[in-house]
This record gives C-alpha cells, sequence and structure tokens, in this order.
C-alpha cells in the first residue's frame, strides 16, 4: 500500500534560520510528488510537482528535491508569512495519497 | 475565475440528518475529488469522479454518496449523519495533468 510520511510535525524557526521539511514515501510506479501549502481555515494551495528523481523546483524561498524514497522541501530565510501547514502527496497507479502535513512556525 | 468553491462553508448537524455539499469548479476540468480533512491525518478521500455522470469511491466512501451530473458541480451527500464525519470537507479538481486544485472546505460538526 502506497505510504507517506512527513517530518517533523511542527517545526519551529527563527527568522531567517534555513531549514528542511521530509517528506519519505513507498509507492510503486511514482508519477508524481507534490507540495502543498495550507493556511488556517484554507484549502491546500499547490506549490510544486517533481516527476523524477533528481528533479528539483524553486518558487521564492523554497526549494523542493526530490529522490527515489524521498522529499525535501527547503526553505532559506523563512519570513514569518511563511508560516504554514506543508503537507506532501504522491500519486501513483491509484489515488493521490497525503501525508499528514509539517506544521511550520517563523518567529520574527 | 473563481476556481474551486465550495458551499457551505460552515455547517452543524444532528445525529442522523441529512445534508448536501456542494462543489463547483470553473475551469472545465473533467477530474473532480472529495476529501476529508482530520487532525494529525492527512487528506482522505472520500469518492472522485472522472467525468461527467461518473463516479468512483476512495479510500473512505461509508456513509456517503455522490453524484456529478454536471460536468463542473460535484456533490456530497450524508444520509444520516454521525459524529464521526465531523470533519473538514475539501473538494479538488484537476484538468489533463496531476496537480489538484482545492476549494476553501466546509467545516462540518455533527452533534
Amino acid at each position: 500500500e502506497d505510504q507517506v510520511t512527513q517530518s517533523p510535525e511542527a517545526l519551529r524557526l527563527q527568522e531567517g534560520e534555513s531549514s528542511s521539511l521530509n517528506c519519505s514515501y513507498t509507492v510503486s510506479g511514482l508519477r508524481g510528488l507534490f507540495w502543498y501549502r495550507q493556511d488556517p481555515g484554507k484549502g491546500p494551495e499547490f506549490l510544486f510537482t517533481l516527476y523524477s528523481a533528481g528533479e528539483e523546483k524553486e518558487k521564492e524561498r523554497l526549494k523542493a528535491t526530490l529522490t527515489k524514497k524521498e522529499s525535501f522541501l527547503h526553505i532559506t530565510a523563512p519570513k514569518p508569512e511563511d508560516s504554514a501547514t506543508y503537507l506532501c502527496a504522491v500519486q501513483a497507479m491509484g489515488d493521490m495519497r497525503f501525508g499528514a502535513g509539517t506544521r511550520l512556525t517563523v518567529k520574527p | 475565475n473563481a476556481g474551486v468553491t465550495q458551499t457551505p462553508k460552515f455547517r452543524v448537524l444532528k445525529t442522523g440528518q441529512s445534508m448536501t455539499l456542494l462543489c463547483a469548479q470553473d475551469m472545465n476540468h473533467e477530474y473532480m475529488y472529495w476529501y476529508r480533512q482530520d487532525p494529525g491525518m492527512g487528506l482522505r478521500l472520500i469518492h472522485y469522479s472522472v467525468g461527467e455522470g461518473t463516479t468512483a469511491k476512495g479510500e473512505v466512501p461509508d456513509g456517503y454518496n455522490v453524484s456529478r451530473l454536471k460536468k463542473q458541480n460535484f456533490l456530497l451527500g450524508l444520509e444520516s449523519a454521525a459524529p464521526s464525519q465531523t470533519s473538514v470537507y475539501f473538494c479538488a479538481s484537476r484538468g489533463g495533468v496531476y496537480e489538484q486544485f482545492f476549494g476553501p472546505g466546509t467545516r462540518l460538526t455533527v452533534l
């Protein structure tokens, strides 16, 4: 069965303190790995799609990378407005599977 | 371009009552999905549709029914609500690629 595990569950950073969020997965026939941002009381907002190991995508302070077993979301010099829950999801042969998310808090 | 919209935003039901959640999208997407999100758990797929007139079961379909009579709308019904169905419900849609686009959610409480 496809599985997606995100770590840590919660992460508190000081403004400007770079870090990474992890998404490990076990699937057969990966078709895509997705990162979403979710603000409190809102729906997930699409960030990135990664299709194959070695691929990288960037958007502002965020950079997503992919290996055969995991993906990282690197946050460089975060700002308080980057505070949110970040969701990882994988699409294989079946339904899209989501991780439980990492709740990121960036203190000024 | 409103994207994906959901009504209502909030609802409180008593055990045994029924209700319908409406999802609408204006992106001409073929695929539509209903998820539920519970604390500490990832989004879980309830039902989905690959086109007008089609529906299929997801991971957690029991207690829910769906209909896709028009391409732009996807309805989720609860025939007899139970406290275990207290959750936040999200609708999503996608076109030819795999990225799904989500609505703002419906927060449902069943007493």
